[in-house]
């Protein structure tokens, strides 16, 4: 079936401009994160949502950063006034449930690159 | 101290050697654990789990967990230069109302050499 899909794959975005990054999960997904991985490390928490509530932003680096999923399926993450330290692939993930169990299925990423 | 901790590589090993690439975690409510294998430019691909004590396997990969010793590890049997690839550990400490949230080691770079 139909995996994690996010676009763009590639953002190229001057300083200041504000981007908007999309992520539709594996239907039928309850559970939705998001994380950011810099080049050579692992990839960091963000933000968590169950259905459409989000229950976790405390990963989010600054106020820039803003995570919605109206409708408990696809989720937008928008960065205002991007800076250069905001380069990075940012991925999302979709689990079938709820718990520490569950296993995560990653999307391709996007690769945003502040100039 | 971070959540997890991976030997840093890198790794090479010769074309049917067992590769084996170890983990630490620093939390004992850990519940679960994963192994993500992420070739260069790629996003992390779920390769096994494990939840309790022992081994676990898949294949040519077995996941071993020792709580007692906060150490997870996998083992590639049979390598294959298509097994060249970082692998991430990723370890689930329930915190607060996110249940599933990861904490992803920096990962171990794996070479296989034909």
């Amino acid at each position: 079936g139909a995996g994690v899909s996010q676009s763009p794959r590639y953002k190229v975005a001057k300083r200041g401009q504000d981007v908007a990054l999309r992520c539709d999960p594996i239907s039928g997904h309850v559970s939705l994160f998001w994380y950011q991985q810099a080049l050579g490390q692992g990839p960091e928490f963000l933000t968590y949502f169950q259905n459409e509530a989000q229950l976790d932003k405390s990963g989010l680096p600054s106020d820039r950063f803003f995570a919605e999923r109206p409708e408990g399926s696809v989720s937008t993450l928008k960065i205002q006034r991007t800076q250069q330290e905001d380069s990075a692939v940012y991925l999302c993930a979709s689990s079938l449930i709820v718990g520490a169990n569950s296993e995560q299925y990653f999307g391709p990423g996007t690769r945003l690159t502040v100039t | 101290q971070k959540e997890v901790e991976q030997n840093s590589g890198p790794l090479s090993v010769p074309e049917g050697a067992i590769a084996s690439l170890n983990c630490t975690y620093s939390d004992r409510v850990s519940q679960s654990f994963f192994w993500y294998r992420q070739y260069s430019g790629k996003s992390p691909e779920l390769i096994m789990s494990i939840y309790s004590n022992g081994d676990k396997e898949d294949g040519r990969f077995t996941a071993q967990l020792n709580k007692a010793s906060q150490y997870v590890s996998l083992l590639i049997r049979d390598s294959q230069p298509s097994d060249s690839a970082t692998y991430l550990c990723a370890v689930n400490i329930p915190r607060g109302s996110t249940l599933g949230r990861l904490y992803f080691g920096r990962g171990t770079q794996l070479t296989v050499w034909p």
